[in-house]
């Protein structure tokens, strides 16, 4: 079965450095997704992109938030500097329109 | 902008008896109903999914019901097995129109416990 895959599983970085989280969608799928997952917010949707225009990232806080789509096999979303509140589960999804197909997530924490 | 409420936050069965989670959603706009599986340390799975030109779908041992006149919608698990224990979401989105086309909005999630 095709995959989502995101890399890395599990970052541990000190406050204030940057950290990069990438994402392989499945091979076809036009939509990209980047979700947050905490136990206070539950899954929330910062950003996606579709046939790789950002089309909505008003879940981002800007000032330190960025996604991105160099080409139709790599996502990426960039925290600099991150802060403690961070700290949570990065999913990646992708799919045509819908349904839309999750990743296995990048854990995240900040110290 | 789309709310959905989920109800319970938890459910604790027997083996063998029947599960259902119920979601409301806000947006009568909203016309695509797709639930979500979650295990430790995996992303959420897809397990069904329902459009609103359909009231029910059935996949096995899992069906999903659509009241779009009430806007809620319901996941109903029968002969739960202890492998069925896991975080589930339900999730609404529109299929066409404006930006929000095609972003899903969760419910809060349902820790579902199935004990031998």
């Amino acid at each position: 079965d095709a995959r989502v895959t995101q890399t890395p599983r599990h970052k541990v970085t000190e406050m204030g450095q940057e950290v990069t989280m990438r994402c392989q969608p499945i091979l076809g799928h036009n939509t990209v997704f980047w979700y947050r997952q905490t136990m206070m917010q539950g899954l929330e949707l910062l950003a996606y992109f579709r046939n790789r225009a950002p089309l909505d990232d008003s879940g981002m806080p800007k000032d330190r938030f960025s996604a991105e789509m160099p080409d139709a096999t790599l996502a990426t979303l960039k925290i600099q500097p991150s802060e403690p509140r961070d700290s949570a589960v990065y999913f990646c999804a992708s799919g045509n329109y819908q349904p839309q197909h999750f990743g296995d997530g990048t854990r995240l924490s900040i110290l | 902008g789309e709310n959905v409420e989920q109800h319970p936050s938890t459910l604790s069965v027997q083996e063998g008896d029947s599960a259902v989670i119920k979601c409301t959603y806000s947006d009568s706009a909203s016309n695509y109903f797709p639930w979500y599986k979650q295990e430790l340390g995996k992303g959420p799975q897809l397990i069904i999914d329902i459009r609103s030109n359909v009231g029910e779908k059935k996949d096995q041992r899992i069906a999903v019901t659509l009241n779009k006149t009430a806007k809620h919608f319901s996941l109903h698990i029968t002969e739960t097995q202890p492998e069925d224990s896991a975080v589930y979401f339900c999730a609404a989105s529109r299929t066409a129109g404006g930006t929000s086309y095609g972003k899903l909005t969760f419910g809060q999630g349902t820790i579902l416990t199935v004990h031998p």
